[in-house]
């Protein structure tokens, strides 16, 4: 495609819901990140994937996130239980190569869990 | 571990002023540096990027020099459009547990009025 899409734009989800996020790199990229940005704050960064290898899951807040890219390209981010704390904006990049040159981020999914 | 402390906003300018944001880092090593800009109902962009001492990185008008010795990447516009408006992010990246992840700072958001 052209860019980086992520699904859905916006989900709202209850307290204690499993909920999942989808990002579709920019076809043939290697490198996909996920990062969570909360209200007013700067992302940050959440895990790492070269090709389906998730090669840093040093961010991830909990064992309640996981994430996974099986075949190298399209990757989901899941969230189990989710709590009030997790409302945010997930983020999906993806680059080229394996050296950060240039990261194309996709729009986001806003997340709120009421 | 790795930070970036950067202007805190809003920023509100006339159209044509001159326009700096602020940015600091701390990091070990040499990282990458980044300005990434938000524009509204888009995902963010690479504005600039500078990846090592002294390297000016410039696009769109828009310059920042990479300062080892201040720790610094201030962004500057000689002359800034409505255009503009938009949330700056500084960020630095440099290769650690596999992957070069971004490191943001919180954001600044501009306002150019006519």
């Amino acid at each position: 495609g052209a860019g980086v899409s992520q699904s859905p734009r916006y989900k709202v989800a209850k307290r204690g819901q499993d909920v999942a996020l989808r990002c579709d790199p920019i076809s043939g990229h290697v490198s996909l990140f996920w990062y969570q940005q909360a209200l007013g704050q700067g992302p940050e960064f959440l895990t790492y994937f070269q090709n389906e290898a998730q090669l840093d899951k040093s961010g991830l807040p909990s064992d309640r996130f996981f994430a996974e890219r099986p075949e190298g390209s399209v990757s989901t981010l899941k969230i189990q239980r989710t709590q009030q704390e997790d409302s945010a904006v997930y983020l999906c990049a993806s680059i080229r190569g394996l050296m950060n040159t240039e990261a194309f981020f996709g729009q986001g999914t806003r997340l709120t869990v009421v | 571990g790795d930070s970036v402390t950067q202007m805190e906003g809003p920023v509100t300018l006339s159209e044509e002023a001159f326009l700096t944001i602020n940015c600091t880092y701390t990091a070990t090593g040499y990282p990458s540096l980044f300005w990434y800009v938000q524009y509204p109902g888009e995902g963010l962009q690479l504005l600039l990027k500078a990846t090592k001492a002294d390297d000016k990185g410039s696009n769109k008008g828009f310059e920042a020099t990479y300062r080892k010795e201040t720790t610094s990447f201030h962004l500057e516009k000689g002359s800034v459009q409505v255009s503009d408006s938009a949330v700056y992010f500084c960020a630095l990246s440099r290769p650690q547990g596999g992957s070069e992840k971004l490191v943001f700072g919180k954001g600044t958001k501009l306002t150019v009025n006519p």
